[in-house]
């Protein structure tokens, strides 16, 4: 069974970092491209950054690129995303999810997110 | 890249059908055959219910259908059920993006 269990998620005060993991089961971790994917309050999904299954290509929305990094651990089955120079509008549900790699281009497994707060 | 325009809301009565639609441009799903469509309970995971525009991946209900129109999407839901009501995301795979979401649409099953 495919399990994305997010954490790393908290009360962090604007201009902190924070650093997310995801632990990965259920499937072979490097085959598969990982992203991230977060919702701020009452707002609708935004994909943030993925990052292919080896090998360090890896992309990012606009809003955090140079403050967010995209990361994984092959022998952990952990993906990663640290989170630096935060700000209010960082405040979101983070989800961790997997895309597909038979028919590409899509999420086809999510975890259920770990908060993040921005806030002084 | 601006988010996928939705509808905020459609409801629809148990038995009833009701369409969701998803508006892109010609630079997203005008051009590419990559939509995806998500159901989302709040405080849940979300869920793949539709990829390639029109497929479902297996489990997911026969209920569920989508279409594609030039640069719009549209995701139907038929005999609309209880367990329907959720928010539900397009999303397109754009090269370079290279992801967009919707801006998302909460269904009610009146």
């Amino acid at each position: 069974e495919v399990q994305l269990v997010e954490s790393g998620g908290g009360l962090v005060q604007p201009g902190g970092s924070l650093r997310l993991s995801c632990a990965a089961s259920g499937f072979t971790f490097t085959t598969y491209w990982m992203a991230w994917v977060r919702q701020a309050p009452g707002k609708g999904l935004e994909w943030v950054a993925n990052m292919k299954g080896v090998g360090s290509e890896k992309y990012y929305v606009d809003s955090v690129k140079g403050r967010f990094t995209i990361s994984r651990d092959s022998a952990r089955n952990s993906l990663y995303l640290q989170m630096n120079t935060l700000r209010a509008d960082d405040t979101a549900v983070y989800f961790c999810a997997r895309e597909a790699t038979v028919t590409p281009y899509n999420f086809d497994y999510w975890g259920q997110g770990t908060l993040v707060t921005v806030s002084s | 890249q601006s988010a996928l325009a939705q509808p905020a809301s459609v409801s629809g009565s148990p038995g009833q059908s009701i369409i969701i639609s998803c508006s892109g441009s010609g630079s997203d799903i005008g051009t590419y055959n990559r939509v995806s469509w998500y159901q989302h309970h709040p405080g849940k995971a979300p869920k793949l219910m539709i990829y390639e525009v029109i497929k479902r991946p297996s489990g997911v209900s026969n209920r569920f259908s989508a279409s594609k129109s030039g640069p719009t999407a549209s995701l139907t839901i038929s005999g609309l059920r209880a367990e329907d009501e959720a928010d539900y995301y397009c999303c397109s795979y754009v090269p370079g993006g290279p992801y967009v979401f919707g801006s998302g649409t909460k269904v009610t099953v009146l």
